[in-house]
C-alpha cells in the first residue's frame, strides 16, 4: 500500500491563480481531511469528508473547495490564491470515526 | 467552537532530562490522540486514549487521560535526540460532527 499520497510536493503560485492539490489513499478509508499548518498555529482543518459524495467545512474553509467523487480521491481546490494561503497542506485519512489518522507527506505552497 | 490548548509551545531539554506536554480542553472529550511530527515531516500517530484516567506506555513515553476527560499529558523519560520534533494532541469534536481538533503543538528540542 502506498498509503496517503499528495501531489505536488512544492508549488509556487502568483496571487489570483487557481490550482488543485491532489490527495489519494489506497486503504479504502471513508474519512478524509485537509489541514493547513502554519508556524505556531498547529494543524487547522480546512474541509473534511465522511464518504464519497459527502463533504463539510472545517475551521478555515474560506478560499478552498473540495469534492469527493470516489473513496480514493479528495482534491483541494484553491479558487484564487492569496498570500495568506502560503502554508503547508496535509491530507489525512482514517477508516472510521474515532480511528487514527494517516497523513500524506504534505504540499508546500507559496503564493507571491 | 471547541478548542484544545497545548502547553508549552516550546521546550528545550538536555539529553537525558524528562519532558512533559499538556493538552487541555474546556469541554469533555470523547477521546484524545497524540501525534509526533519530525522536522520537515508529516504527523505520525502515536496513541489514542478513550477511558477516564487511562494511562498507556510506549517504552519511554507515558500518556495519560484525565479523570474528567478534559486534559491529557505526554511524558517522555530520559529524552534522546531521536525525540526531537513537534508533539500534537488531537480531540474528536463532540458537537455531532466528525472533526478532529488539533492542539497547537509542543516543539521539543533535545540538546546533546
Amino acid at each position: 500500500n502506498a498509503g496517503v499520497t499528495q501531489t505536488p510536493k512544492f508549488q509556487v503560485l502568483k496571487t489570483g491563480q487557481s490550482m488543485t492539490l491532489q490527495c489519494a489513499q489506497d486503504m479504502n478509508h471513508e474519512y478524509m481531511s485537509w489541514y493547513r499548518q502554519d508556524p505556531g498555529m498547529g494543524l487547522r482543518l480546512i474541509h473534511y469528508s465522511v464518504g464519497a459524495g459527502i463533504t463539510d467545512q472545517g475551521e478555515v474553509p474560506n478560499g478552498y473547495n473540495v469534492s469527493r467523487s470516489t473513496t480514493e480521491d479528495f482534491p483541494l481546490r484553491l479558487l484564487s490564491a492569496a498570500p495568506s494561503q502560503t502554508s503547508v497542506y496535509f491530507c489525512a485519512s482514517r477508516p472510521g470515526l474515532a480511528n487514527e489518522q494517516y497523513f500524506g507527506p504534505g504540499t508546500r505552497l507559496t503564493v507571491t | 467552537g471547541q478548542q484544545v490548548m497545548q502547553i508549552p509551545q516550546y521546550q528545550h531539554v538536555q539529553e537525558g532530562e524528562d519532558f512533559t506536554t499538556y493538552c487541555n480542553s474546556s469541554t469533555t472529550l470523547s477521546n484524545i490522540q497524540w501525534y509526533k511530527q519530525r522536522p520537515g515531516g508529516h504527523p505520525v500517530f502515536l496513541i489514542q486514549l478513550v477511558k477516564s484516567g487511562e494511562v498507556k506506555k510506549q517504552k519511554r513515553l507515558t500518556f495519560q487521560f484525565g479523570e474528567a476527560k478534559k486534559n491529557s499529558s505526554l511524558h517522555i523519560t530520559a529524552t534522546q535526540t531521536t525525540d526531537v520534533g513537534t508533539y500534537f494532541c488531537a480531540a474528536l469534536n463532540t458537537s455531532g460532527t466528525y472533526k478532529y481538533i488539533f492542539g497547537t503543538g509542543t516543539r521539543l528540542k533535545v540538546l546533546a
